[in-house]
């Protein structure tokens, strides 16, 4: 069973703060997403990774793809509220099949 | 990116009963999926629904409880069958186009008493 293992479940910091989110697999992917939902809402789209060593950016978001595409990271840089959500990474190994990990819940205080 | 619509956004349903839910996409889409999720928690994939033919369940869902359809490249349903308390959760679909990026409805929160 292919498994995505995320870390934190759980983080509450304080807005002004950085933070990092990681996400692990002994599975190799093809491409791995990052999604953010806000409570009553479906889960948002913010990235999509797909070369190994692959950092990208989204104004304070930083997001990287380990160099074995079996892991990612997902950073950001003096959280503020709105920052605040579940994380979800999201893992590709063929076809449209996605595996979910199971998420990050972030509270950033003002 | 794809704009994508669920009715009921709510439900309050009698245990026995069943509740279709529908999604709607503003573009045709090559994939459906519909996912459960516990508030908070992450999303378990109930079926891909495909057009024009039977959806493909995940281990643990079977079309008795779950029918699906999808009859064209923009809409599908969902029906939860027999309802019991056990299946209070919200549910979701997504639909993907021609890469894995998943856009997602808003989610219809089901209660059952």
């Amino acid at each position: 069973t292919q498994l995505l293992e995320q870390s934190p479940q759980f983080l509450s910091i304080q807005e002004g703060e950085n933070l990092t989110v990681y996400c692990n697999s002994s599975s190799v992917f093809s491409s791995l997403q990052w999604y953010r939902q806000e409570p009553g809402e479906g889960p948002v789209l913010l990235v999509t990774v797909v070369t190994g060593g692959e950092v990208k950016k989204l104004k304070r978001l930083t997001f990287q793809f380990g160099d074995a595409r079996k892991d990612s990271s997902l950073h950001i840089t003096a959280a503020q509220p709105g920052d605040t959500g579940l994380y979800l990474c999201a893992g590709n190994t063929g076809g449209f099949k996605t595996i979910f990990g199971a998420g990050t819940r972030l509270f950033v205080k003002a | 990116s794809a704009v994508i619509s669920q009715k009921p956004s709510r439900d309050i349903c009698q245990r026995g009963t069943s509740l279709t839910i529908q999604c709607q996409v503003d573009s045709q889409v090559t994939m459906m999926f519909w996912y459960r999720q516990q508030p908070g928690q992450s999303l378990t994939l109930i079926a891909t629904a495909n057009q024009g033919s039977e959806a493909t369940y995940e281990s643990g869902f079977v079309i008795d409880k779950f029918p699906i359809s999808r009859p064209n490249l923009t809409f599908s349903t969902l029906t939860v069958s027999n309802m019991s308390p056990e299946d209070s959760s919200i549910y979701l679909c997504s639909a993907a186009r021609d890469s894995y990026e998943q856009y997602f409805g808003p989610g219809t929160r089901l209660t059952v008493t």
